[in-house]
């Protein structure tokens, strides 16, 4: 099993810039989560799909961000513009509601860690 | 005040040592609860559920207490590899995870 697929590992932009981050969630999973972690904040829960639907982006900082999940295999986060503040590692995450050894566990990719200068 | 509460440490304990981290909850309604580890540059991975009657694997224990809203979880005979940010995390519904900030333990020979 491939796991829950990230990228890119690494980003350096400049403040003002597009940010585009990837996530491809493991197969059969209905639940994707976007997470960012930052010393200061600890891990912080933006957005969370199911089933390619928002059910929750209250935890998205403001306008400058955007998530979508166009199909069951792939979703984006976007930071446009970026601002040095965001930088931070962003997780992506899924879930089985039903079916898998724990309720609710959430598989991990390995984040994005972005830095804006 | 945070949703999920947790004693940053860092704890540093010997080899062989038994340690033990507290967490507290303000949202009465969540329904599950889990620790998790996140070793340095990782991402972080479920270590175990925690149950109201309380579980064990192997050398961890979780205990759960609803009506003081507090989560526990005890390591016993510490080892090397045990060093690592442990995380308590509520469910508040329906997959609606919060995490505390984690508690870093290092574990010397």
């Amino acid at each position: 099993d491939a796991g829950v697929i990230q990228s890119p590992r690494h980003e350096v932009t400049e403040m003002g810039q597009e940010v585009t981050l990837r996530c491809k969630p493991i197969s059969g999973h209905d639940y994707l989560f976007w997470y960012r972690q930052t010393m200061m904040r600890g891990l912080e829960l933006l957005i969370y799909f199911n089933n390619n639907v928002p059910i929750d982006d209250s935890g998205m900082p403001e306008d400058r961000f955007s998530a979508k999940m166009p199909n069951a295999s792939f979703s984006t986060l976007k930071i446009q513009p970026s601002e040095p503040r965001d930088s931070a590692v962003y997780f992506c995450a899924s879930s089985l509601l039903a079916g898998g050894p724990v309720l609710y566990e959430q598989y991990f990719g390995p984040g994005t860690r972005l830095t804006v200068t | 005040r945070k949703e999920v509460e947790q004693d940053p440490g860092p704890f540093n304990v010997p080899e062989g040592a038994t340690v033990a981290f507290n967490c507290t909850y303000s949202n009465s309604a969540s329904q599950s609860f889990f620790w998790y580890r996140q070793d340095c540059r990782k991402e972080p991975k479920l270590l175990m559920s925690v149950y109201s009657s309380g579980n064990e694997d192997g050398r961890f224990t979780a205990q759960l207490n609803r009506a003081s809203q507090y989560i526990s979880l005890l390591i016993r005979d510490s080892k090397l590899s045990d060093s690592a940010t442990y995380l308590c995390v509520v469910n508040r519904q329906h997959n609606d995870m919060r995490f505390g900030a984690g508690t870093r333990l290092t574990v010397k020979p």
